[in-house]
């Protein structure tokens, strides 16, 4: 079963870079994962896709800072540049016989 | 530009029933596949639905299979969701999604802004 893992939360300075980990389960490892952000009362919005060679394609109006990579089973999303509006809730997703997403990452902005 | 807007939620009692609705623009509805999310109070996302572009296969979350539907009209550029017994628990904000692809489902490129379902006695 496709189970998708990430850290409940984390947090960065304003102006420097963060990188969130989220984890494929075993048999996995070689799944494409999306991830998609979720700001204070707003719709998600999709981010970029990490392909299984690791590149990644973003989605669009999706600013340069954001980036995506892999290792493995673990999947990245890189935020360079923070900034105010960057926090919020970030989500993993991948996709099997369903749709999964992981817990979530919850993102502050220090 | 692609515009997904939800309606239909509202206050239900457990057991009762609603249907959610989606308008779309800004894409050629009939050749994406579509995903209902939703999204309860201090919980993450959960996928709950899926139709492919021409209607004729869906797929469900085993929390919902056998209570809620889902359907298209592609003359409309409308989604819907019909959700049956439901349960205090399924109290969230419900997201209606465009696929990247119109068959198989990958991932929501496009999200609406959602709709608020409560359900409570």
């Amino acid at each position: 079963q496709l189970l998708v893992t990430q850290s409940p939360s984390a947090s960065a300075s304003l102006g420097a870079s963060v990188k969130l980990t989220c984890t494929l389960s075993r048999g996995h490892s070689n799944y494409v994962v999306a991830w998609h952000q979720q700001q204070p009362e707003k719709g998600p919005r999709f981010l970029l896709k990490i392909n299984t060679d690791g590149t990644h394609n973003k989605g669009a109006g999706i600013p340069d800072r954001f980036s995506g990579s892999s290792s493995g089973a673990e999947r990245y999303l890189t935020i360079s540049s923070l900034q105010s509006e960057d926090e919020g809730d970030y989500y993993c997703q991948s996709w099997d016989t369903d749709v999964v997403f992981g817990g979530g990452t919850k993102l502050t902005v220090l | 530009q692609v515009e997904l807007v939800e309606s239909g939620g509202g206050v239900v009692q457990p057991g009762g029933s609603l249907r959610l609705s989606c308008e779309a623009s800004g894409f050629i509805f009939g050749q994406k596949g579509m995903h209902w999310v939703r999204r309860a109070p201090n919980k993450g996302l959960e996928w709950v639905a899926h139709i492919r572009d021409d209607g004729t296969v869906k797929s469900y979350a085993d929390s919902v299979k056998g209570r809620f539907t889902i359907s298209r009209d592609n003359s409309r550029n409308i989604l819907y969701l019909q959700m049956n017994s439901l349960r205090v628990d399924e109290t969230a904000v419900y997201y209606c999604a465009k696929d990247r692809y119109g068959t198989n489902f990958e991932f929501p490129d496009y999200w609406g802004q959602g709709t608020l379902v409560i359900v409570s006695a």
